[in-house]
Parts: C-alpha cells; structure tokens; sequence
C-alpha cells in the first residue's frame, strides 16, 4: 500500500508569491490534515479536510487555505509569501476524521527567499 | 485546551545504554497518545500509540512507553540504544473536538547516540 505523496519535496519562492502545494493520502483515508514544522514554533497544526469539507482550523492567518477534492487529494496554498513562510510542511492522513491514528507524508520543503 | 511538554531537548547516550524521553500531557479528556520520530529531511514515523487499553504500550524498534494517568505522562523508553535511533522524537496527544480530532505536538526530542 503506498503511503501518504507530497509533492513538490523541495520548492524555493519570492516573497510575495503564491505556493501550492499536494498531498495524495493513503488509498481508502478520506481524511488530510496539514501541519508546518519550523525550527522556532515546533509542529503546528493548519487545518484538517474530510469529504472535500475542512473540519478544524489552527491559528493561521487567511493567507492559508486548502482544499480537498472528491478522491481525497489534498492542496494548501499560501498567497503573498513572507520570509517566515520557510518552513517543512507535512500532511497526515487518516482513515475518518477523528481517527486516532495519522500517517504522515514526507513533506515539503519550502523556501522563501 | 490540551498540551504536552517533552521535558528534555536534547538527550544523549551511549550505544548500547538505555533511552528514556520524558513527555507529559495535559488533556481535559481521555486522551489518545504517540509517539513519533523523524529522521533528517524525513517525514514522521510512527512508533507506538496508546488509545486506554494497555497502559504499557510497545511500539516498533524495541521502543515501549507507559501510561501513567496520577503523573500525566507518558514516557518513551528503549533498553538498548542504537546508532540507527538517532533522531528527533515527538510526543503527541490527540483529542477530539467536536467531531474533529486535534493533534498536538510536544516540541521535540533530539536523541543523540555515542559510539
């Protein structure tokens, strides 16, 4: 069974531009949650997406958003990037939401230059 | 509101010696609790999880933890360590909200291994 795709692995933008990234959960999960991992903040949760519907925010600004399409294929974007935007960012999926268990993807490494 | 405090950043030890990462919890409800390890530029890879049935949980690579509710914590322990378990360790506690579940994430571990 494949486990949880992120892609890109590795991204470098300017401030100011927009990013999107992917995340492809385990086949059968139906539920994505993202997270960014920065050294100063730790692991942070972004939100959580279940049937194509978000079902949990964390305390991220506006300019993070994400989506959740019918096969449960996962993108977050961040428009205007600021420097502070450098970070890992990791997915985790899961069978339903409110699941106890999550398996995460590899992650993607944004730089913001 | 939960939380979950790994009262070590940093811990080094001897191969061969045991590990011990201390992480304590504070949940309003029953919580579930893992742990999990990232290796360099690699995602998170679960270990061991307990969920209120066993309080001695045993997880991959030789790695246990147990569950002490009176101490709220919930401790990764490993007889014998080896090079191959360097790495950053996280303590996590999931509860529910509403129908939503929240992970929340101890600030790391970074376990070091001495030849």
């Amino acid at each position: 069974k494949a486990g949880v795709t992120q892609t890109p692995r590795y991204l470098i933008k300017t401030r100011g531009q927009q990013v999107t990234l992917s995340c492809s959960p385990i086949s059968g999960h139906r539920s994505v949650s993202w997270y960014q991992q920065t050294p100063g903040q730790g692991l942070q949760f972004l939100f959580e997406y279940f049937s194509e519907t978000q079902r949990n925010k964390g305390n991220f600004p506006g300019r993070f958003s994400g989506r959740q399409f019918s096969n449960s294929r996962s993108e977050m974007n961040v428009s205007t990037l600021e420097l502070g935007d450098s970070a890992l960012y990791l997915c985790a999926s899961s069978p339903e939401v409110g699941a106890t268990e999550a398996f995460f993807g590899q992650g993607t490494r944004l730089t913001v230059v | 509101a939960q939380s979950v405090t790994q009262l070590d950043s940093h811990v080094s030890v001897s191969e061969g010696t045991p590990v011990l990462l201390r992480c304590n919890y504070s949940s309003s409800y029953s919580p579930s609790l893992f742990w999990y390890v990232q290796h360099p530029n690699k995602g998170l890879q679960l270990l061991l999880k307990y969920t209120s049935a066993a309080t001695l949980v045993k997880g991959i690579n030789g790695f246990e933890a147990e569950f002490k509710k009176s101490e709220t914590s919930f401790h990764l322990t490993k007889p014998s360590a080896h090079m191959s378990d360097a790495a950053e360790y996280f303590c996590v506690v999931s509860d529910l909200l509403g129908s939503a579940r929240q992970l929340t994430f101890g600030s790391g571990t970074q376990l070091t291994v001495l030849p």
